[in-house]
């Protein structure tokens, strides 16, 4: 079964410019998860969809983040623009279902700098 | 607000002893899960613990769970230098749709 594909890995930008994310989650997994980790921190929940509709985005930065997930498959998460504080590991994650007890699986991440 | 300390934060321990990192959380809960964080990597699921006394075993690390204590513990048995990660705990939020928790993570570090 193949995992969490995210792309790029790793991203470098000045600040004010735009950066995009992209992810795919575990096939037939309904809830997908976007976290900001900076490093020594454990994830921030950025948002949450189930399918294709967003359960939570309470601590997304609303004014420079944004994120979609058409057809309740793939997401892509955009910061416009950057700032320095957006620094950080952007993991993507997906889970079964969203009220069972299942475990959320992750991708390998897209370390963002921002300079 | 459902919050979830972790410690020790830090833990240097040499290869073969024993040890614990624990893990409380603040309200009623009794889902939680245990991570592993290598440097660079992302995040690897470890132990899913869904009832009071809940008991799992993999290899040289056992995880607890005491929701009456709203506590959990990672038992490190005879530690080798591979188990060296970071930690993590997360618990299920059930009044914020089921969020995850997240504690501050346990940096362990096994020397030989």
């Amino acid at each position: 079964e193949a995992g969490v594909a995210q792309s790029p890995r790793y991203k470098i930008i000045e600040k004010r410019q735009s950066v995009a994310f992209w992810c795919n989650p575990i096939s037939g997994h309904a809830t997908l998860y976007w976290y900001q980790q900076i490093l020594g921190q454990g994830p921030k929940l950025l948002i949450q969809f189930q399918n294709n509709g967003v359960v939570d985005d309470s601590q997304l930065p609303k004014d420079r983040f944004s994120a979609e997930r058409l057809k309740g498959v793939d997401s892509t998460l955009k910061i416009q623009p950057a700032k320095l504080e957006d620094s950080a590991v952007y993991l993507c994650a997906s889970s079964l279902i969203r009220d069972g007890p299942y475990e959320q699986y992750f991708g390998p991440g897209t370390r963002l700098t921002v300079t | 607000e459902l919050k979830v300390e972790q410690n020790p934060l830090f833990l240097s321990m040499q290869e073969g002893k024993n040890y614990t990192i624990y893990c409380n959380y603040s309200t009623t809960s009794d889902r939680l899960y245990w991570y592993r964080q290598d440097p660079g990597k992302s995040l690897e699921s470890l132990f899913v613990l869904l009832s009071n006394g809940a008991v799992k075993q993999e290899g040289r690390l056992m995880a607890s769970l005491d929701t009456k204590a709203r506590l959990s513990t990672l038992h490190i048995t005879a530690a080798v230098h591979d188990l060296s990660a970071t930690y993590f705990c997360a618990v299920d939020d059930y009044d914020s749709n089921y969020q995850l928790i997240w504690g501050a993570g346990t940096k362990l570090i096994i020397k030989p």
